[in-house]
């Protein structure tokens, strides 16, 4: 069966770094998107993987292992605004859609 | 900047009655999707469409129809609305990986 498995909750410090990681099982595999959600708001698209390695854009990164069905988020230098939910979501296929996970809380303490 | 706007953001209707969602994007997206949210369950597809007066059923179809008459318009059907379908609602538009988020509809079925 399918299943995308991530933390259901991360606390960290306000300029720290923090990883939210991200485990899949599914019949195909495209790539790994990450999404933002803000209490109240609509997921926001934040970076998609379809190849291994490190992909950085500003202050959050994105990687993905696809011998170890395996990615995650790093978000660097944390800002209190960064508090909100982090969906990863797996791509089965070349015009298939994609599947979401059920979401990590970021906690950012001051 | 790519617009997703959705009918309503609140909307009560009681068990037994017709629903109709709306979704209205302004990219010319050929993709579009129809989402469910609900707590600790994370995002789940419910429909979606790749080209005009085409669909394909998501993860969880049931008690759902769509219509897509127009590119640029997406609407979700609830035939005879049940208390289990109170709900988020969340459309989207893009490409499989990168979609584009309304602000969503928040339905309670009474």
């Amino acid at each position: 069966g399918q299943s995308l498995e991530q933390p259901s909750e991360v606390t960290a410090v306000e300029g720290a770094i923090v990883q939210i990681n991200c485990t899949y099982q599914t019949s195909g595999f495209y790539g790994l998107s990450w999404y933002q959600q803000h209490d109240g708001g609509a997921p926001t698209f934040l970076s998609y993987n379809a190849l291994d390695g490190l992909e950085e854009t500003g202050r959050f990164s994105s990687f993905l292992s696809r011998s170890d069905s395996y990615g995650y988020l790093l978000l660097q230098e944390l800002q209190m605004k960064d508090s909100a939910s982090y969906f990863c979501a797996v791509r089965e296929g070349r015009d298939d859609k994609i599947i979401f996970g059920k979401g990590t809380r970021l906690h950012i303490l001051p | 900047d790519v617009k997703v706007t959705q009918s309503s953001r609140y909307l009560v209707k009681r068990t037994g009655e017709k629903v109709f969602l709306e979704c209205v994007q302004d990219m010319d997206h050929e993709n579009m999707f129809w989402y469910r949210q609900d707590p600790g369950l994370g995002l789940r597809l419910i429909y979606f469409s790749y080209d005009v007066k085409m669909k394909e059923k998501g993860d969880i179809p049931e008690g759902y129809s769509v219509s897509r008459e127009k590119k640029e318009r997406f609407s979700l059907i609830l035939e005879s609305a049940s208390t289990n379908q109170t709900s988020m609602y969340l459309c989207a538009s893009g490409s499989v990986y990168e979609q584009y988020f309304g602000p969503g509809t928040r339905l309670t079925v009474t």
